[in-house]
């Protein structure tokens, strides 16, 4: 069965600190695909990074980066010089391939809540 | 602009209600999905549908149905619904293929009282 697993619930830190969020996933396919959604207090969820499980070059945009690691089964999150808008809860889910497709259902993990102090 | 629009922000219903939560994307997406959102929980998926007419149960489809007749549409039921049907829905609407991601509405929280 496919899992993902964000084992920080909270996280606190004061602004302008760097900030990794973590996540592990369990699946037995070959092709899949990992996603962050950022949800802001407002509800919706935002789109942020997606991820094919054949590319593992990682990521940098702008204060974001990503960092995937198949042998780990892991996608981590780390936002560089944080700011009072990224808190927020932040979703890392996974979707599973027909093929190559994406069929677009989404597992989520619990969700990790950031608060940013300033 | 993309857009995955949900009827309601905030609905109350009372116990043994019938309710419908709407849901209309103007992407022209294959692809639409029902979530239910709990705290520690993240989101679930309750049904999905990938063409009009077309519905497949998710991972908690009890005590929910749904409707789509149109394809920008998709609708969830709750045919009688029940205090632990309170919690934040969902919905999303995705392209199939290689490299695509759901868009989400902005929610709907459901309290049954």
């Amino acid at each position: 069965a496919q899992k993902v697993t964000q084992a920080q619930t909270e996280i606190s830190v004061v602004e302008k600190e760097d900030v990794t969020l973590d996540c592990v996933y369990e699946t037995r396919d070959t092709t899949y695909y990992l996603f962050w959604y950022k949800q802001p207090p407002s509800g919706e969820l935002v789109f942020l990074i997606r991820r094919n499980s054949f590319d593992e070059q990682n990521e940098i945009s702008g204060r974001y980066s990503w960092n995937f690691q198949k042998s780990t089964s892991s996608f981590n999150f780390t936002i560089t010089a944080s700011q009072v808008v990224d808190s927020a809860v932040y979703f890392c889910a996974l979707s599973e391939a027909i093929g190559s497709s994406n069929t677009g259902k989404l597992i989520f993990g619990q969700g990790t809540t950031l608060q940013v102090k300033p | 602009d993309v857009k995955v629009t949900q009827s309601s922000r905030y609905l109350v219903k009372r116990t043994g209600e019938k309710v419908f939560l709407e849901c209309v994307q103007d992407m022209d997406h294959e692809n639409m999905f029902w979530y239910r959102q709990d705290p520690g929980l993240g989101l679930r998926l309750i049904y999905f549908s990938y063409d009009v007419k077309m519905k497949e149960k998710g991972d908690i489809p009890e005590g929910y149905s749904v409707s789509r007749e149109k394809k920008e549409r998709f609708s969830l039921i709750l045919e009688s619904a029940s205090t632990n049907q309170t919690s934040m829905y969902l919905c999303a609407s995705s392209s199939p293929g290689m490299n695509t991601e759901a868009f989400f509405g902005q929610g709907t929280r459901l309290t049954v009282v």
